[in-house]
């Protein structure tokens, strides 16, 4: 059972134009959700994170979602940049004590900025 | 600034050999450490967690183990790989406060 989906395997955006990628979950204990972006051969570097009391935050060109009643959350980069393509992660934990750390993970979606 | 090292960073074994993956967490202390494996085509995967030295909690069953003989240092092990043990075992810390994890730089791990 897939509690974290990305349903998009790849994308492909122009460079200067927004690149949405999505995510859906299903375990309702889920409460803090992460993104990752991952280039071959290297771990995953952090990008941005949301708390389910939050529907919104913004980290420069990174923008993340969340719509807890649809179970879905969204990763927003405006604009997209060529440095931008790489495989991303979205992760879901509970929160607080030793739930945080214990991610799921979708599968990923490559995502290919265009010049 | 806290990093995190582990290695080696590739290994080819045969099947039935012993394994030994290390990693080491510098610029903090006390952190939560844990061991991931991406799996050909597939997510990342949660193996084991730790909180403390000689602290290690498993989250599959598997032929793998885990050990934190030191408060920065956590390792992974096994006695005899098998074919499934192959893939990319990736080593992450995370602050006692906080949610994110950081991750090594990953251990891919063929075997034969």
């Amino acid at each position: 059972d897939q509690q974290v989906k990305q349903n998009s395997p790849s994308l492909s955006v122009q460079e200067g134009r927004i690149s949405i990628l999505n995510c859906d979950y299903t375990n309702s204990m889920f409460d803090y959700f992460l993104w990752y972006k991952k280039y071959p051969a290297e771990g995953p570097t952090f990008l941005i994170s949301i708390s389910s009391i939050k529907d919104k935050n913004e980290d420069g060109r990174f923008t993340v979602f969340l719509n807890k009643s649809a179970k879905h959350l969204s990763l927003h980069i405006v604009p997209s940049q060529p440095g931008d393509s790489a495989v991303y992660f979205c992760a879901a934990s509970g929160s607080g004590g030793t739930s945080y750390g214990k991610l799921t993970f979708g599968q990923g979606t490559i995502l290919t900025v265009h010049p | 600034s806290q990093t995190i090292h582990q290695w080696p960073a590739t290994l080819v074994q045969p099947v039935g050999s012993p394994l030994s993956l290390e990693c080491t967490v510098e610029g903090t202390s006390n952190p939560n450490l844990y061991w991931y494996r991406q799996a050909a085509g597939r997510g990342l995967q949660l193996l084991f967690y730790s909180v403390g030295i000689g602290q290690i909690s498993s989250e599959v069953p598997q032929n793998l183990s885990a050990s934190r003989p030191q408060d920065r240092q956590f390792i992974l092990s096994s006695k005899k790989l098998l074919l499934s043990d192959s893939g990319f075992y990736l080593c992450a810390w995370r602050g006692q406060l906080t949610g994110e994890l950081f991750f090594g730089e990953g251990s891919r791990l063929t075997v034969l």
